[in-house]
């Protein structure tokens, strides 16, 4: 079946610091892979998306690139901000799961001046 | 961009009660809502899909009598936990998914439930 694994957190990081949060998946198929973020009081936004293998979303300064290979969609930002500050949500949906995405635990993020 | 509405943020309740979350598209008309759960440490998971007019979809091993989705009108989908039990504490998150936003799902804020 589909899961998703997720680094723990919750990560406190210094500004201008450089951030990766490891995201691995496993599905059938061909699935897309998402990364939401949820702000302090705010719902779940999408962050950014890739929909194939090598695809690289991207949004804000942070990347991630969809690695069919080790199944692997890591997040990186190379300088984080306070506000940055939030919890990340790594996700996969399959052409086949109808309405299911898959989340991640999430990972609480603190940026710190 | 869009924006979903969900509240309360926040209830604790006694066990045997019910409890009602709202879950409201405040700029696009979402004929599909969707409701999850997250238990501490785990995934959010799908509890149901919600459609505009008709019966809610559930997923395998959510209890449909337990969990009332109610979704009558195009803006506004509740999600009751009737009798509430300590092991109904989690947090629930709805979404929207925005038919003129090339299918864009847009998420409320989520309710962290608390039954004493």
């Amino acid at each position: 079946g589909n899961s998703v694994t997720q680094m723990e957190g919750p990560v406190t990081l210094s500004e201008e610091a450089f951030l990766t949060i490891n995201c691995t998946y496993t599905a059938t198929g061909y699935p897309s892979l998402f990364w939401y973020v949820q702000y302090p009081g705010e719902g779940l936004q999408l962050l950014l998306k890739a929909t194939k293998a090598d695809d690289k979303g991207s949004n804000k300064g942070f990347e991630a690139t969809y690695r069919k290979e080790t199944t692997s969609f890591h997040l990186e930002k190379g300088s984080v901000q306070v506000s940055d500050s939030a919890v990340y949500f790594c996700a996969t949906k399959g052409s086949n799961t109808g309405n299911q995405f898959y989340f991640g635990t999430g990972t609480s993020l603190t940026v710190i001046p | 961009g869009a924006v979903v509405s969900q509240h309360p943020s926040r209830v604790i309740c006694k066990s045997g009660t019910s409890v009602k979350i709202e879950c409201r598209s405040l700029d696009f008309q979402a004929t599909t809502m969707f409701w999850y759960r997250q238990f501490p440490k785990q995934s959010l998971m799908l509890m149901a899909t919600s459609n505009e007019g008709s019966k809610a979809t559930y997923e395998q091993g959510v209890e449909k009598d337990k969990f009332l989705i109610n979704h009558a009108s195009l803006t506004l989908s509740t999600l009751t936990v009737t009798s509430a039990h300590p092991e109904d504490s989690s947090f629930y998150i709805c979404s929207a998914r925005d038919p003129g936003g090339a299918g864009k799902l847009f998420f409320g804020s989520g309710t962290q439930l608390s039954v004493l």
